[in-house]
């Protein structure tokens, strides 16, 4: 299967801080996704990207799609409580019509 | 425009027993994909159906298996059940291949 490397593993930061986490792949994909999971719940979609270079906003949060379509990083700036949550990267897999999903980077706010 | 919903959100099974998931999609969404997620594992992808045919299945034994009916909804069921397939079960769906892709909120399997 497809490895998508996601760092950092986890992150503490103080509220009102800017956060940045990326994902790289060995491969070559044309979509990236971002997305954003509570406890028990399912992901969230926060940003989609298709176009190598692209850079997509989304409130506080932006995120790029490398020009060499083999990574994207994603930011949040002034960070809130409510950012708190695990955040994965996920890219789409054409010859395998399949999503794969980074291994999530756990956000923890300290207010 | 409603959301992904899955039905039902928290179950609990004995180890032997089987089980039926169901999944209805974000509507004139004809493409349902189905996850596995573990702590230890992370989301694993099962199977993905489009206008009722599997498109693509993942890495998992035949006693994972689903199916998509005419309207989309799709259900997933897991037979002989082990303690290792407790896990949050997740349904997504999109409208064109290799775009966005909605999660429903999970079922949380557990087998005791």
């Amino acid at each position: 299967g497809q490895q998508l490397n996601q760092s950092p593993q986890s992150m503490f930061i103080q509220e009102g801080e800017d956060v940045s986490m990326n994902c790289t792949s060995s491969s070559i994909f044309n979509t990236w996704l971002w997305y954003k999971q509570d406890p028990g719940e399912g992901p969230v979609l926060l940003i989609a990207l298709y176009k190598a270079g692209e850079l997509t906003s989304n409130g506080r949060l932006t995120a790029q799609f490398g020009i060499t379509r083999k990574d994207s990083f994603l930011n949040i700036s002034a960070s809130i409580p409510s950012d708190v949550g695990i955040y994965f990267c996920a890219v789409f897999w054409d010859t395998g019509n399949q999503f794969y999903f980074g291994t999530g980077t756990s956000l923890t706010v300290i207010p | 425009k409603a959301g992904v919903t899955q039905t039902p959100r928290y179950l609990i099974k004995t180890r032997g027993q089987q089980v039926t998931l169901s999944c209805s999609p974000i509507s004139g969404h004809r493409s349902v994909s189905w996850y596995q997620q573990t702590p230890g594992q992370g989301l694993q992808f099962l199977f993905e159906y489009f206008s009722e045919t599997q498109r693509n299945k993942g890495n998992f034994p035949g006693r994972f298996s689903g199916r998509q009916f005419s309207n989309s909804r799709s259900e997933m069921n897991v037979s002989t059940l082990e303690l290792g397939d407790s896990a949050l079960y997740l349904c997504a769906s999109s409208q064109y291949r290799g775009r966005e892709a909605f999660f429903g909120q999970g079922t949380r399997l557990t087998v005791v």
